[in-house]
């Protein structure tokens, strides 16, 4: 792990169903960012949410930040069977506007 | 296609050869990122730069690894004397100064025998 864990490591869910996976940290940041990847593929950003955000939206992505308890959440809504991927934060340092610390994700698994 | 774009995708070397490996960010991007990332893992932070200068590097980056930025738009990165342990799929991001969002290329996949 990497300053900062996801969990859980892995979700197995049925396509209609939500996903929420957590993303914890210990130091202060200034922006947090989730990913997908696909296996053996390049990660694609889904959104971004600044430390001065509480909750973001994009389609059926919910993205909540919590900066008192040092975690964020991401809620997929109404998953499908696309959505099978790993989930990654990535987060910003407040230190350095440059560097961000992933964790080793959230496997998720979407059964049709 | 104006993503980040990485060259080559894919390299099989042997132990003790030398790689460079090419990433050109979205064009008017000055950040570029190098991460490090193996099977199962997150990606590691390499390096950055910010235009041409290199302004953090990673612990992980030994002696053997150097990345350069020249003209502030292409970077590239090389491995010399590759070991086993190189073996990992390398990925570059790019971002500007005005939004945060790093965008990711495809990566390129090292393979050491």
């Amino acid at each position: 792990s990497q300053q900062g864990e996801e969990d859980p490591q892995a979700l197995s869910i049925q396509e209609g169903e939500n996903a929420t996976m957590n993303c914890s940290y210990k130091t202060s940041i200034n922006n947090l960012q989730w990913y997908r990847q696909n296996s053996g593929r390049g990660l694609v950003h889904l959104i971004l949410i600044r430390s001065n955000e509480r909750e973001k939206h994009s389609g059926r992505l919910r993205v909540t930040l919590d900066t008192s308890k040092k975690s964020s959440s991401l809620l997929i809504t109404a998953s499908r069977a696309a959505d099978t991927a790993s989930y990654f934060c990535a987060r910003g340092h407040n230190t350095n506007a440059g560097k961000s610390t992933f964790g080793d994700g959230t496997t998720l698994t979407v059964k049709p | 296609d104006t993503g980040v774009s990485q060259d080559p995708r894919h390299k099989i070397t042997k132990r003790g050869q030398n790689v460079t490996f090419r990433c050109d960010p979205i064009s008017e991007h000055n950040r570029l990122y190098w991460y490090r990332q193996t099977l199962g893992q997150g990606p590691e932070f390499l390096t950055y730069f910010q235009n041409e200068a290199q302004l953090e590097k990673s612990r992980l980056l030994s002696d053997r690894f150097s990345a350069e930025r020249p003209k502030g738009s292409f970077s590239t990165l090389e491995i010399q004397r590759t070991e086993q342990g190189d073996s990992a799929m390398y990925l570059c991001a790019s971002s500007s100064d005005r939004d945060e969002t790093q965008y990711f290329g495809p990566g390129t996949r090292l393979l050491v025998l």
